[in-house]
């Protein structure tokens, strides 16, 4: 059974860092990787999504890289902001076209 | 750009009422999901469906319904609601099941009293 762990659970930063966010599933029999930003109380937002054969995505200031045969993704925020403060998430699409998603790492970025 | 409407931010229902979450795309999606997000649990997958009148169960279907009579529309129905179906909402849509990305909604915070 497919399982995505994301770590740090919780990450605060001063505004300006760069930082990697880490994502690792258990199964790489995967379609795609999605990186979502979500706000309190709100929906999901997409970022970033890497199909299976590619192995990094770029939006802005995100870059987002995919290791299919260790299992591993991450996220990385150049010079970040306070307005970047959120819960990033990352979910992995299985063979029967499901997402199974990650609890999430809750990232505060001071000013 | 997508976009994904869900018909209700916050709901409050008893114990036992049937309970209608409506969720609506505008991109014509043929792929629509509807997911619950609990603390601790992460986002879980209830039903989906890949084309009008067909659905498929997710992770955690009891206790459950959907239907999808238009392209365009999923609802989700609880036949009988229950405090433990306390929960963050959350739909979504897709053009193709596997490459492209899912669309979320904004969620309906559901409380059951």
């Amino acid at each position: 059974k497919q399982e995505v762990t994301q770590i740090p659970a919780a990450l605060s930063v001063p505004e300006g860092e760069n930082l990697v966010l880490n994502c690792s599933f258990t199964d790489s029999a995967i379609y795609n990787l999605q990186w979502f930003r979500q706000d309190p109380g709100k929906g999901l937002t997409s970022l970033l999504l890497i199909q299976s054969s590619q192995r990094e995505q770029t939006s802005g200031r995100l870059n987002a890289s995919l290791d299919k045969s260790s299992g591993r993704s991450t996220l990385y925020i150049a010079a970040s902001q306070p307005g970047d403060s959120a819960t990033y998430l990352c979910a992995v699409m299985d063979s029967s076209y499901k997402l199974i998603f990650g609890s999430g790492t809750r990232l505060l970025v001071r000013p | 750009d997508v976009k994904v409407t869900q018909s209700s931010r916050y709901l409050v229902k008893r114990t036992g009422e049937k309970v209608f979450l409506e969720c609506v795309q505008d991109m014509d999606h043929e792929n629509m999901f509807w997911y619950r997000q609990d603390p601790g649990l992460g986002l879980r997958l209830i039903y989906f469906s890949y084309d009008v009148k067909m659905k498929e169960k997710g992770d955690i279907p009891e206790g459950y319904s959907v239907s999808r009579e238009k392209k365009e529309r999923f609802s989700l129905i609880l036949e009988s609601a229950s405090t433990n179906q306390t929960s963050m909402y959350l739909c979504a849509s897709s053009f193709t099941p596997d490459s492209y990305e899912q669309y979320f909604g904004p969620g309906t915070r559901l409380t059951v009293t």
